[in-house]
């Protein structure tokens, strides 16, 4: 059954640094998405990515974050200069143009450790 | 998208069924009850959706009310597998849409 991947699984980086977070969504899908979840919180929409461009975007999502499709395949997110508060689990999820009812799937996630 | 209320927490014996509810007073005609479930730190998993109609696939059963204020989540068996928090989110299956995920239901399946 094909499924949503993710690397690295976790990821451990100084406040400041940049970090890359890779995806590889089905292949037949056409929508991609990021979401993160703070330890113990609910999980939170970041942006949404159709046809090379930001679809939506949620507050969360400001000038620090950045999302490529840099070939057929993958899907990132970059974060420029992390902070202690980015701190989560990184889910990625793709969903196919099929019909209406736009069921995602999510990778296993990153869990991102900013010290 | 419409507000969803679920209990924070539930739990269920092995091999009965998790019925698990959910209420969206405010659901508007045209958005549709969808289910997820997170097992503990990975992804969240579609599990099924729909509009007014009772639906069944292979892993539940949505049994929603005829006036679509409320629904039920059913695991007819349910496993140690099936321990997750649950999420109900009421939504327009618009193409590229976000979901909005609440507390959900905390289900524990205990031997």
């Amino acid at each position: 059954e094909p499924e949503v991947t993710q690397t690295p699984s976790h990821q451990v980086t100084q406040m400041g640094q940049e970090v890359i977070l890779r995806c590889v969504p089905i292949s037949n899908h056409l929508y991609f998405y990021w979401y993160r979840q703070i330890l113990g919180q609910k999980v939170e929409f970041l942006v949404s990515f159709y046809n090379n461009e930001i679809s939506e975007k949620s507050e969360i999502f400001d000038d620090q974050f950045s999302v490529e499709r840099p070939d057929g395949s993958n899907f990132t997110l970059k974060i420029r200069s992390t902070k202690l508060e980015d701190s989560a689990m990184y889910f990625c999820a793709s969903s196919v143009l099929a019909g209406s009812y736009n069921e995602q799937f999510f990778g296993p996630g990153t869990r991102l450790t900013v010290l | 998208d419409a507000k969803t209320t679920q209990p924070p927490s539930m739990d269920c014996a092995e091999g009965r069924a998790a019925n698990l509810p959910c209420n969206h007073s405010t659901i508007s005609g045209n958005e549709y009850v969808y289910w997820y479930r997170q097992i503990h730190s990975q992804g969240p998993q579609y599990i099924i959706h729909g509009l007014k109609n009772n639906e069944t696939n292979e892993m539940a059963s949505l049994i929603i009310t005829e006036d679509r204020k409320s629904s039920t989540l059913i695991l007819p068996h349910a496993t140690l597998r099936d321990t997750a928090v649950y999420y109900c989110i009421v939504r327009v299956p618009n193409q590229g849409g976000k979901l909005i995920f609440g507390q959900g239901t905390e289900l524990s399946v205990k031997p």
